[in-house]
């Protein structure tokens, strides 16, 4: 079965720090990857998506960045975190066929102080 | 810009009652619908998906409807548990890479004995 982890679940970084959170996919090959931010106050939002290995979108701007070094590996990276960068962050996987559902990572928590 | 609003945003039953949770969605031109839940903490777990030319999904004591030309879904928990508690989120698909989802700010459900 497949799975997906994500760490570390919680950190809380000075603002001005980097910033480097995982996540790694088993159990399927060439997923669709996604890094998804669950602000204070707001909904889910789509940060970056990947369909495939060195391939990565960005769907806002931010201070964020994102890599796919490999295939079932997802990597969120911040050179110099703000106080905006607070949040819930998500990672998710899907199959890249229409029709299917997409499963998310447990999370991690980051406060920025 | 796709916007998906969420009615009500809070809701305290008691246990055994049918509820309907409200999703609204402003353009109509999705692939997918998805109802998650969320627990304190934690990730999304997908409860139903419903395809764009499907109308209905049905599981177990929730069942889920779409009217796409409307830009409507309702979610329908039956009888009701204290393990029914938690935060409801809807999600439309946008695109054809499944997982570029907007989604709303969720309905946060309790349950109680």
């Amino acid at each position: 079965s497949q799975t997906i982890h994500q760490w570390p679940a919680t950190l809380v970084q000075p603002v001005g720090s980097p910033l480097s959170l995982e996540c790694t996919v088993e159990g399927t090959s060439n997923p669709n990857l996604y890094w998804y931010r669950q602000a204070a106050g707001r909904g889910l939002q789509l940060l970056f998506y990947s369909v495939g290995i060195g391939q990565i979108s960005s769907e806002v701007p931010q201070n964020l960045s994102a890599s796919r070094p490999q295939d079932r590996q997802f990597i969120l990276s911040s050179k110099k975190l703000l106080l905006s960068d607070s949040g819930f962050y998500l990672c998710a996987w899907s199959v890249a066929i229409s029709g299917n559902t997409i499963y998310f990572g447990e999370g991690s928590w980051l406060t920025v102080v | 810009k796709q916007e998906v609003t969420q009615i009500p945003a809070a809701l305290s039953v008691p246990e055994g009652e049918n509820l309907v949770l409200n999703c609204s969605f402003t353009d109509s031109a999705i692939y997918n619908l998805q109802w998650f839940r969320q627990d304190p903490g934690k990730g999304l777990t997908s409860l139903l998906l419903i395809q764009s030319s499907q109308r209905e999904q049905t599981s177990g004591r929730l069942n889920a409807s779409l009217d796409k030309s409307s830009g409507r879904s309702t979610l329908y928990i039956a009888a009701s548990q204290p393990g029914d508690s938690a935060t409801y989120l809807c999600a439309v698909d946008r695109g054809s890479t499944l997982g570029r989802l907007y989604f709303g700010r969720g309905t946060q459900l309790t349950v109680w004995p």
